[in-house]
C-alpha cells in the first residue's frame, strides 16, 4: 500500500516570501500520479498543481511550483510570493495507475501554512 | 457548468440513526470517489463507483456503511445506525474518466450527539 508523509504539521511564511512544503511517499510502482491540494477554511479541496510520474520536468502554475524527485519519492511544493489568500491546509496526494487508475488518492496529513502580514 | 454538488452541507443525527449524504457529480463525469476527513487528517479514500456499479470498496467500513450510484440521480453514502466515531467530513469528488482530474465537492460536515 502506498503511504505519503508530511512532516511539517504547521509552516509560516512573510507575506510576500517563499515557502517551501514537503512531502515524501513510498510506492513500489513506477506510473503514478502526485498532487497538491489546498483546502481552505471552507473546506473546499482546491487541486493546486499536479505531476505525472513519468514526466521529468517539473510542474509550474504560476507562483507554484513543486521539485519533484522521483528516485527519492519527495515531491515538494514551493510557493513565491506568498499571498494572504494562500493560508489553506496543504495536502499532497498520491494516485496509482497500476489498476486503471481506478484507485483513490492517498493523503497525507497535511500541513496548515500560516501567512504573516 | 456547475461543480460538484454535495448536500446537506451539515447534518447533525442521534446515535442510532441514519445519516444519508448525496453528491451530484460534475455535468458528464460517470466516475464518483467517497473520501473521509477526520479532524487534524487528511482525506482517507472509501469508494469507487461508476454509474451503477462499485469499483473498489476497499476503505469502507465493512458494516454500516453503504454507497450507491444509480442510473439516474445522485450518489448516496448511506450509515446506517450511526455511532460518534462516524463524525467527520465526508468530501465527493468526480471525475469524466479514470485517468482525469477529479474535482471535489465542499463536503457534508455529519455530528453525531
Amino acid at each position: 500500500a502506498q503511504t505519503v508523509t508530511q512532516s511539517q504539521p504547521e509552516m509560516s511564511v512573510q507575506e510576500a516570501e517563499t515557502v517551501t512544503l514537503s512531502c515524501t511517499y513510498d510506492t513500489s510502482e513506477s506510473d503514478y500520479y502526485l498532487f497538491w491540494y489546498k483546502q481552505p477554511p471552507s473546506r473546499q479541496m482546491i487541486l493546486v498543481i499536479r505531476q505525472e510520474a513519468y514526466k521529468q520536468q517539473n510542474a509550474t502554475e504560476n507562483r507554484f511550483s513543486v521539485n519533484f524527485q522521483k528516485a527519492a519519492k519527495s515531491f515538494s511544493l514551493k510557493i513565491s510570493d506568498s499571498q494572504l489568500g494562500d493560508a489553506a491546509m496543504y495536502f499532497c496526494a498520491y494516485r496509482s495507475l497500476s489498476g486503471g487508475g481506478a484507485d483513490g488518492l492517498t493523503f497525507g496529513k497535511g500541513t496548515h501554512l500560516i501567512i504573516q502580514p | 457548468n456547475a461543480g460538484v454538488m454535495q448536500n446537506p452541507r451539515h447534518l447533525v443525527r442521534r446515535r442510532g440513526q441514519e445519516a444519508r449524504l448525496r453528491c451530484s457529480p460534475m455535468k458528464g463525469h460517470s466516475h464518483v470517489y467517497w473520501y473521509r476527513q477526520l479532524p487534524e487528517e487528511g482525506l482517507k479514500f472509501m469508494v469507487y463507483l461508476q454509474k451503477e456499479n462499485i469499483i473498489d470498496e476497499s476503505g469502507m467500513p465493512k458494516e454500516r456503511f453503504s454507497a450507491e450510484f444509480p442510473k439516474e440521480g445522485p450518489s448516496i453514502l448511506r450509515i446506517q445506525q450511526v455511532v460518534r466515531g462516524d463524525s467527520a467530513a465526508y468530501f465527493c469528488a468526480s471525475s469524466r474518466t479514470v485517468n482525469t482530474e477529479a474535482f471535489f465537492g465542499q463536503g457534508t460536515r455529519l455530528t453525531v450527539v
